[in-house]
């Protein structure tokens, strides 16, 4: 079974932090994701990378940051975490489907962080 | 450009009567199409998927959704409700020219009453 395993399930942290959120995939899928999730809102997507070192902006990059320097690792980085940053953040990894057409997503569990 | 309408944004059901989570989608390309179920405070586990295949899909917990290109819909079904199925519900749709960035809808809040 696919696993991701993301660091923290509840994290708080002050405004002004660096908060870093790490992501771990165990399957090689050359593709992550990072989502916040609030209620009313859905899932947006944050930041995408597609290989190691590889990024790409999402829907609402602002005030947030990646890294991949492995392939089963992604990170995503609050510069200085604001209260508006107070979130469910989702990890995900996908592949190609074999039967071809688009990409399945697993997730991780999830980190609830609270900025104070 | 691809997008996903999910017609309700919340159901209720009775447990043992049937549930009907309805998607709609757009897609310049032939769609893959997925639904995943949301537990409070969990992560998105897949319930079943579209892949071009066979167009009524059967998935986990007895759950099956049809792909009907005519109608561009996807719904979700399962003939009787447990109370475990109480979850959110997302439609969710991706073209393989799309950099594998999905779509997904804002989501069905299921409830099941005893």
């Amino acid at each position: 079974d696919v696993k991701v395993t993301q660091s923290s399930r509840y994290l708080v942290k002050r405004t002004g932090e660096k908060v870093f959120l790490e992501c771990v995939q165990d399957m090689d899928h050359e593709k992550m994701f990072w989502y916040r999730q609030d209620p009313g809102l859905g899932l947006r997507l944050i930041y995408f990378s597609y290989d190691v070192k590889m990024k790409e902006k999402g829907d609402i990059p602002e005030g947030y940051s990646v890294s991949r320097e492995k392939k089963e690792r992604f990170s995503l980085i609050l510069e200085s975490a604001s209260t508006n940053q107070t979130s469910m953040y989702l990890c995900a990894s996908s592949f190609i489907s074999p039967q071809g057409g688009g990409y399945e997503q697993y997730f991780g569990p999830g980190t609830r962080l609270t900025v104070t | 450009a691809q997008s996903v309408t999910q017609l309700d944004s919340h159901v209720s059901v009775s447990e043992g009567t049937p549930v009907l989570l309805r998607c709609n989608y757009s897609s310049s390309y032939s769609p893959s199409l997925f639904w995943y179920v949301q537990h409070p405070n969990k992560g998105l586990q897949l319930l079943l998927k579209y892949t071009s295949a066979a167009t009524l899909v059967k998935g986990i917990n007895g759950f099956e959704a049809e792909f009907k290109k005519s109608e561009t819909s996807f719904h979700l079904t399962k003939p009787s409700a447990h109370m475990s199925d109480a979850a959110e519900y997302f439609c969710v749709v991706s073209v393989a020219t799309n950099a594998g960035k999905s779509t997904f809808g804002d989501g069905t809040t299921l409830t099941v009453k005893p």
